[in-house]
């Protein structure tokens, strides 16, 4: 039973577009939502996080946006550029729960030039 | 300065063969963790050690023990290996058992033949 599904499972998106995933969970007691980014060949890195006490979170040009009622969160990429490309995988945790990151499937996002 | 290191990078081996995988950080950081993702991507938490004790402890085949020196190192240790054990496997670590972010080493990618 995955906890956090996420789609789609890959975009692709012209240079200067946005770019956006969608995450949905169940748990409830979740109270952190990250977002990493991971490149070919290299280890996930956080990329921005949300609390479910905040309704959106800005970093750049990377956008979290959460509705705690639908049980769902986003990561929006505005302006994407080629060095975008890479996976995102959106993950939810339980504080209760030892922070036990859960992740969702991940998004492999290619930026086109 | 590599924050989370792993050895070997790429681990080719037969099936039966008992294999270890090495994990070191240079952050400070005392609480450490393996993952496993799979051929599709998909991430799922191992373990995790606190200042050498075992937090968490997923749903693994008793084949797969963790080893944790010191707080700076946690090994994996695999017995028996199956070609389903056949995954990258990411080690990483974190600031305290509560903390949201998690710093992921470059993985290793074992193959199972």
């Amino acid at each position: 039973q995955q906890q956090v599904k996420q789609s789609p499972q890959s975009l692709i998106v012209q240079k200067g577009g946005i770019s956006i995933i969608n995450c949905a969970y169940e748990n409830t007691a979740f109270d952190y939502f990250p977002w990493y980014q991971q490149f070919p060949g290299k280890g996930p890195a956080l990329l921005i996080a949300i609390r479910p006490d905040v309704s959106e979170k800005k970093e750049g040009r990377f956008t979290i946006s959460f509705n705690k009622s639908a049980k769902q969160f986003s990561l929006h990429i505005m302006d994407s550029q080629p060095g975008d490309s890479a996976t995102y995988f959106c993950a939810a945790s339980e504080e209760a729960a030892g922070n036990k990151l859960t992740f969702g499937g991940g998004t492999r996002v290619l930026v086109k030039p | 300065d590599t924050a989370v290191s792993q050895t070997p990078k790429y681990l080719v081996t037969q099936m039966g063969n008992d294999k270890s995988i090495k994990c070191e950080q240079n952050l400070g950081h005392d609480t450490m963790y393996w993952y496993k993702q799979d051929s599709k991507k998909f991430l799922k938490i191992m373990f995790s050690y606190n200042n050498k004790e075992l937090i968490i402890n997923e749903t693994v085949p008793n084949r797969f023990s963790p080893k944790s020196p010191d707080k700076a190192h946690l090994n994996l240790h695999i017995n028996s290996l199956e070609l389903g054990d056949s995954a990258v496997y990411f080690c990483a670590s974190s600031q305290g058992v509560l903390a949201y972010e998690q710093y992921f080493g470059p993985g290793t990618r074992l193959t199972v033949t």
